[in-house]
């Protein structure tokens, strides 16, 4: 398997400008989630799916953000409008049959600089 | 809910040392543990994890460690460290109830010759 798959790897938009972020999971996982990272905060959970249902999006920082999971094989962040605040780099992450028992297999991120 | 500290965002060592990143948790409820590396413009690898039974788990690439739920701990170690061993290492938590993983900040270690 080719693991989890993000793209774009890097994204540079300009302040108020709509930010798409795309995420394949691991087929078969039915457990996906989207990480934030920055130097100042860490990892940050932003939101939760199971079986394409969001579960948990208590991380959402605010109504800018909004996360979808169409299929069992596709997730998107949006964000709109981007702030320079949001210049972090984003993991999405998926498991087999939620965390606990199992490990969360995370994608390589998308660095995204809002200016 | 759960937290997770780690104590040390640097720790520099000379390759063949011994090294240890340290992690402290808080849970009102059981927990299970993990350890993650994340190396330069990589996503996160699973290093090891805790779920129940012997408290010293042992990892890939020759990491282990040791859960001790009296000190709310879940230190990282290794015996012998190497270069390619420099990266960042994420401490994890779940609480046996739980949806997703809790990350303490992340401890960077730095290998040198």
């Amino acid at each position: 398997d080719a693991g989890v798959i993000q793209s774009p790897r890097h994204e540079v938009t300009e302040m108020g400008q709509e930010v798409t972020l795309r995420c394949k999971p691991i087929s078969g996982h039915n457990s996906l989630f989207w990480y934030r990272q920055t130097m100042m905060r860490g990892l940050e959970l932003l939101i939760y799916f199971n079986n394409n249902v969001p579960i948990d999006d208590s991380g959402m920082p605010e109504d800018r953000f909004s996360a979808k999971m169409p299929n069992a094989s596709f997730s998107t962040l949006k964000i709109q409008p981007s702030e320079p605040r949001d210049s972090a780099v984003y993991f999405c992450a998926s498991s087999p049959r939620g965390v606990r028992n199992t490990e969360a297999f995370f994608g390589q991120g998308t660095r995204l600089t809002v200016v | 809910a759960q937290s997770v500290t780690q104590l040390d965002s640097q720790v520099p060592v000379f390759e063949e040392a011994p090294v240890e990143l340290r992690c402290n948790y808080s849970s009102s409820v059981s927990v299970y543990l993990f350890w993650y590396v994340q190396y330069p413009n990589q996503g996160l690898q699973l290093l090891l994890k805790y779920l129940s039974g012997s408290t010293l788990v042992k990892g890939i690439n020759g990491f282990e460690a040791e859960f001790n739920k009296s000190q709310t701990s879940f230190h990282l170690r290794k015996p012998s460290v190497h270069i390619s061993d420099t990266a960042e290492y994420f401490c994890a938590v779940i609480g046996q109830a739980g949806t997703a993983l809790i990350f303490g900040k992340g401890t960077t270690l730095s290998v040198s010759s």
